[in-house]
C-alpha cells in the first residue's frame, strides 16, 4: 500500500517567492496533519483537517501560511511570500481517527535563500 | 508549547545493550504514542498506550505509563545498530484531535 506521499522532496527558492507543498494522504484516512520540523523548535503542528475541513489552525505561524484540502486525496500548504526563517522540513501525516497512529510522509525539505 | 519532554536528549550505547528513554507531559491525556525517525525520513509509529493501560509490549519494545506522575518510558531491549534513530513521544490531550510531540531522544547504537 502506498503511504503518505509528499512532493516535492526538496525545494530551494529565493525569499519572496511563493512555495506550494503537496500531500496525498492514505486512502480512507479522515484526518490530515501538517507539521514543521526545525532543530530549534522541534516538530510543530501547523494545522489539521477532518474530512477535508480545517479543525485547528492555531499552529499556523502567520498569514503568509495557508492550507487547503479540496478533496479527500489532496492537500496543499502554501507560503506566500516565503522568508528565510521558513526554512524547515515540512511533514504531512494522516490517520483514520485521532485515537489511531499517524502515518507520516517523508517530508519536504524547504530552503529559502 | 511542548507537551512532552524527553530525557535524555541523546543516548549512546553498544549493540546488545538496553536503551531506556523517558517522557514527561503536563496535562491529562487520552493516549501516549512513541515514534521513531530515521535521518532524512518521516516519523514511524512504534506503539500506542492508552491512559488506562500501564504497560505494553511490542517485540523488543516495552512501554510503561504512569499517569499519576505524568510520565512514560520506552525500553528497547537487545539493541541493534539499526535502532539508531531519534525517538519521540507524543500525547493526545483529553480535548482530543491533535498530538503534541516532545523534542526527542537521539539514540546511537554502536556495533
Amino acid at each position: 500500500d502506498a503511504g503518505v506521499i509528499q512532493s516535492p522532496r526538496h525545494e530551494v527558492t529565493e525569499m519572496g517567492q511563493e512555495v506550494t507543498l503537496r500531500c496525498k494522504p492514505i486512502s480512507g484516512h479522515d484526518y490530515l496533519f501538517w507539521y514543521r520540523q526545525t532543530m530549534m523548535r522541534g516538530l510543530e503542528l501547523l494545522i489539521y483537517f477532518n474530512n477535508n475541513v480545517p479543525i485547528d489552525d492555531s499552529g499556523m505561524p502567520e498569514d503568509r501560511f495557508s492550507a487547503k484540502m479540496p478533496n479527500a486525496s489532496f492537500s496543499t500548504l502554501k507560503i506566500q511570500p516565503s522568508e528565510p526563517r521558513d526554512s524547515a522540513v515540512y511533514f504531512c501525516a494522516s490517520s483514520l481517527n485521532t485515537a489511531q497512529p499517524q502515518h507520516f510522509g517523508d517530508g519536504t525539505r524547504l530552503s529559502i535563500l | 508549547s511542548q507537551q512532552g519532554e524527553e530525557d535524555p536528549q541523546a543516548l549512546s550505547i553498544q549493540e546488545g545493550e538496553n536503551a531506556t528513554m523517558n517522557c514527561s507531559y503536563k496535562t491529562s491525556i487520552n493516549n501516549l504514542q512513541w515514534y521513531r525517525q530515521n535521518s532524512g525520513r518521516g516519523l514511524v509509529h512504534l506503539i500506542l498506550i492508552r491512559s488506562n493501560e500501564r504497560e505494553k509490549h511490542s517485540g523488543r519494545l516495552r512501554v510503561t505509563l504512569d499517569t499519576s506522575k505524568k510520565s512514560s518510558s520506552l525500553l528497547i531491549t537487545a539493541s541493534r545498530a539499526a535502532d539508531t534513530a531519534s525517538y519521540f513521544c507524543a500525547t493526545e490531550a483529553n480535548q482530543g484531535g491533535k498530538l503534541i510531540f516532545g523534542q526527542g531522544t537521539e539514540l546511537s547504537v554502536k556495533p
